[in-house]
């Protein structure tokens, strides 16, 4: 089992809508998650962090964390042609998952 | 404020040759990781180190990579012999000291790595 998972998509969402990107991790014991944005051919850039279950908002984002179903989640609502990216789910800040590729859809 | 800096950006080699990169944090920053990110994947922590000291280095193929950082600033990344799954995006991050905003790490631009 992977430490981090992360469903590699492509996830395809049209100009507006809300991209929900999903992560489960295998050890109980993490405290700390992170989402990254990384755009093709750049390097991965923090969009937010979450240590407490529930949820936590920043602007159009907004990052869940269920600790007992070891699963944390990144909405992005009202989606931009700008958003297109892959999504880096992290745990303790420097374990990865492989990315969620998300294309929002003028 | 200068971000990561790393060197050199791109580098071609044949396999079995040995290649050096370099990064150098920001300035203040007490914590320095290397990654390695293979295309398609996410990045895989090969080490961390905490000033001068190793934190981790759990992941790192120890029979041909090595890793040092003198003084507790600059660092480099050795591959002696490189294989062709070697080929890869190596990112320097850096984050600053416990107690500030330690849970936010900066990436280096990367170098890329094509074995051939």
């Amino acid at each position: 089992q992977k430490e981090v998972e992360q469903n590699s998509g492509p996830l395809s969402v049209p100009e507006g809508a809300i991209a929900s990107l999903n992560c489960t991790y295998s050890d109980r014991g993490s405290q700390s998650f992170f989402w990254y944005r990384q755009y093709s051919g750049k390097s991965p850039e923090l969009i937010m962090f979450i240590y407490s279950n529930g949820d936590k908002e920043d602007g159009r984002f907004t990052a869940q964390l269920n600790k007992a179903s070891q699963y944390v989640s990144l909405l992005i609502r009202d989606s931009q042609p700008s958003d297109s990216a892959t999504y880096l789910c992290a745990v303790r800040m420097v374990r990865f998952g492989a990315g969620t590729r998300l294309t929002v859809k003028p | 404020e200068a971000g990561v800096a790393q060197s050199p950006r791109y580098k071609i080699i044949e396999k079995r040759q040995s290649v050096a990169f370099w990064c150098n944090p920001i300035s203040g920053h007490a914590t320095l990781y290397w990654y390695q990110q293979i295309l398609g994947q996410g990045p895989k922590l090969l080490i961390q180190f905490q000033n001068n000291g190793v934190v981790d280095d759990s992941q790192l193929p120890k029979d041909r990579f090595s890793a040092e950082r003198l003084k507790g600033v600059d660092s480099t990344l050795k591959i002696q012999p490189a294989k062709l799954e070697d080929s890869a995006v190596y990112l320097c991050a850096s984050s600053p000291p416990t107690g500030t905003d330690q849970e936010t790490q900066y990436f280096g631009p990367g170098t890329r790595l094509l074995v051939l």
